[in-house]
């Protein structure tokens, strides 16, 4: 079955400017977070939605935003952007709520602020 | 609240040599604990995990147990590969205020040499 798609897969662009990053969880996942992963900081948690509602948001000033779509898509948005946010951010979903299930990652998106 | 602390890397090792990659946590209650690896280039894959006290999680001849006593998750595999190298991510999910969001370590870095 198809795993968790972000597109795009990298993308530049420049101080100031706004971008709408889009995660495609697995079918019948219901639980989807993003993590910005970058080399100093590592894996940073963003936000979880879980149908439809954000459950929970990570230290990130408010210029970073995401929602859930009722087809369980989620997309994430950052405004104003600054050059410490290039990073990787990934997407991943999950069956469900329950402690014990693993996340399934996407490949990311790998955003450079110029 | 919640951490993960995993033995810095990188770490090098000849092909069929013994590893170990220590993690220990700290958590209130009882979370999940979760290995995962990441590729060059890619995002990350579940490698195994384990649900609770003195759970054995294993997957591709790596294995760790969830050591309470020890609040450890060490990640071991008896005879590395070329194609083991890769960045090792330990993690832990908690349900804390209705969240399950994961943990995440800073990653340690093996690299197989032949």
């Amino acid at each position: 079955k198809a795993g968790v798609t972000q597109t795009p897969r990298y993308l530049i662009k420049t101080r100031g400017q706004q971008v709408t990053l889009s995660c495609s969880p697995i079918s019948g996942h219901r639980s989807v977070s993003w993590y910005q992963q970058t080399p100093g900081q590592g894996l940073q948690f963003l936000f979880e939605y879980f149908s439809e509602t954000q459950r929970n948001k990570g230290n990130f000033p408010g210029r970073f935003s995401g929602r859930q779509f009722s087809n369980s898509r989620s997309e994430m948005n950052v405004s104003t952007l600054e050059l410490g946010d290039s990073a990787l951010y990934l997407c991943a979903s999950s069956l469900g709520t329950e402690m014990g299930y693993g996340y399934t990652f996407g490949s990311g998106t790998r955003l450079t602020v110029v | 609240g919640n951490s993960v602390t995993q033995m810095e890397g990188p770490v090098t090792l000849s092909e069929e040599a013994f590893l170990t990659i220590n993690c220990t946590y700290t958590a209130t209650g009882y979370p999940s604990l979760f290995w995962y690896v990441q590729y060059p280039g890619e995002g990350l894959q579940l490698l195994l995990k384990a649900t609770k006290a003195d759970d054995k999680g294993s997957n591709k001849g790596f294995e760790a147990t969830y050591r309470k006593e020890t609040t450890s998750f060490h990640l071991e595999k008896g005879s590395v590969q070329v194609s083991d190298s890769a960045v090792y991510f330990c993690a832990l999910r908690y349900s804390g205020a209705g969240s399950y969001q994961l943990t995440f370590g800073k990653g340690t870095k093996l690299s197989v040499i032949p």
